[in-house]
This record gives C-alpha cells, sequence and structure tokens, in this order.
C-alpha cells in the first residue's frame, strides 16, 4: 500500500523546538516534491514549506520562514521537519505531502499533531 | 504571494442538485511551463484532503464524473452535476504554479 507516515508531534512549550518526520513505503521512490502543510484546528489548509528533488530549490510560508527548515533523505525515503523557536499559531495538524503525478500535492499522510503550549 | 479566493464559503444543496464553487486568485495561475496548476481537494470530517482535480480540469483517479473542473487564468469552478451524501464536506482549491503554494479558504458544502 502507497502510504506517508508522519510522526514526531507533540506537546511543547512557546519557544523551543520539535522535529517532524515523514517516512514513505509502498512505492518506488522518485525524486518529486514533497511538502509540509498544516491545518489549524477548526481551520483551513496551510502550505508550510516543500522541497523539490536532487538539487532542486525549496520554499517556505512566511509565517514560517527562518524558523523551520525542511529537508529529505532520499536514501531512508524520508521527510523532516525542523521547527524552532515555536509558537501558539503553528497549532496544528502537519500533514507530508507528496507529488506523486503531474499536478502536485496528490498524496497525504494522515497527519502529526503539534501542539505548543505553556 | 498569490491570493485564493473561494465562493461561497458555505454551500447547502438538495441532494440530487448541481453544486458550484468558484475560485479566484490574484494572479495568473500559468506557469512558464504553459500549464496551470490549479487543484480542488475534498476534506470529509476528521480525514486528510483528498484531492479530486489536478490541472484546473482533470480528474484523479476513481473520483466519479459528476465532479468537473474548469476556468484559465485567474478564475476556476468546480461543479458537482448532482449532489450525493458523500459529497459533504469541504472543497478547497490550491495553486501549485506560484512559490508559496496557497489555498483559498474552504467552502463547505452540507446537504439542506
Amino acid at each position: 500500500e502507497v502510504q506517508l507516515v508522519e510522526s514526531g508531534g507533540g506537546l511543547v512549550q512557546p519557544g523551543r523546538s520539535l522535529r517532524l518526520s515523514c517516512a514513505m513505503s509502498g512505492f518506488t521512490f522518485n525524486d518529486n516534491a514533497m511538502h509540509w502543510i498544516r491545518q489549524a484546528p477548526g481551520r483551513g489548509l496551510e502550505w508550510v514549506s516543500g522541497i523539490y528533488g536532487t538539487g532542486g530549490g525549496l520554499g517556505y510560508a512566511d509565517s514560517v520562514r527562518g524558523r523551520f527548515t525542511i529537508s529529505r533523505d532520499d536514501a531512508k525515503n524520508s521527510l523532516y521537519l525542523q521547527m524552532n523557536s515555536l509558537r501558539s499559531e503553528d497549532t496544528a495538524l502537519y500533514y507530508c505531502v507528496k507529488d506523486i503525478g503531474p499536478g502536485g500535492c496528490d498524496l497525504w499522510g494522515r497527519g502529526t499533531l503539534v501542539t505548543v503550549s505553556s | 504571494d498569490v491570493v485564493m479566493t473561494q465562493s461561497p464559503l458555505s454551500l447547502p444543496v438538495t441532494l440530487g442538485q448541481p453544486a458550484s464553487i468558484s475560485c479566484k486568485s490574484s494572479q495568473s495561475l500559468v506557469h512558464g511551463d504553459g500549464n496551470t496548476y490549479l487543484n480542488w481537494f475534498h476534506q470529509r470530517p476528521g480525514q486528510s484532503p483528498r484531492r479530486l482535480i489536478y490541472k484546473v480540469s482533470n480528474r484523479d483517479s476513481g473520483v466519479p464524473d459528476r465532479f468537473s473542473g474548469s476556468g484559465s487564468g485567474t478564475d476556476f469552478t468546480l461543479k458537482i452535476s448532482r449532489v450525493e451524501a458523500e459529497d459533504v464536506g469541504i472543497y478547497y482549491c490550491m495553486q501549485a504554479t506560484h512559490w508559496p503554494y496557497t489555498f483559498g479558504q474552504g467552502t463547505k458544502l452540507e446537504i439542506k
């Protein structure tokens, strides 16, 4: 079965750090783009960050630029999000999303919940 | 950043009737490669979003043909020809032409 599985979420105090991971399985890995997209409780979807394949570019939403770092390990079929200086407004369900076919963002994980609170 | 504006935000529909959602972007979504990367997603309560339509009008595998997408440039529409009970949830448009990718606010479809 083709799937993405996120991990690393949890409760963290404001100003602290957290690292999210996304493991891919069930398909032949390719170097298409991968993304983190989040959804605050009861809110809409927000693209957080994306990274292209080998030698490709990466990008961030203004709300996280300078605090979050996206990376990928193709040998491990994994995607990561290092989140520093966390704020209460970063509280959300974080989805790992991958481009499989044309168009983008066609494969989604189930998400990992990050709660930033003292 | 490209601003995506959906309307309506709430859409009560009678079973078997059509439904239409508009999505407008603040700038053209035509990419330098000639494609227009406008996608539509459906999210049911407690579930991850599922992509329905990619590049304006292409249905994803398994998506019923009662769903259709159209539009160009900055103006796009998702149509459901005959709403079924399983279609309830929130619909989002998303542009993947310009980084950062951006989503519309979401349209909540409910059955009258």
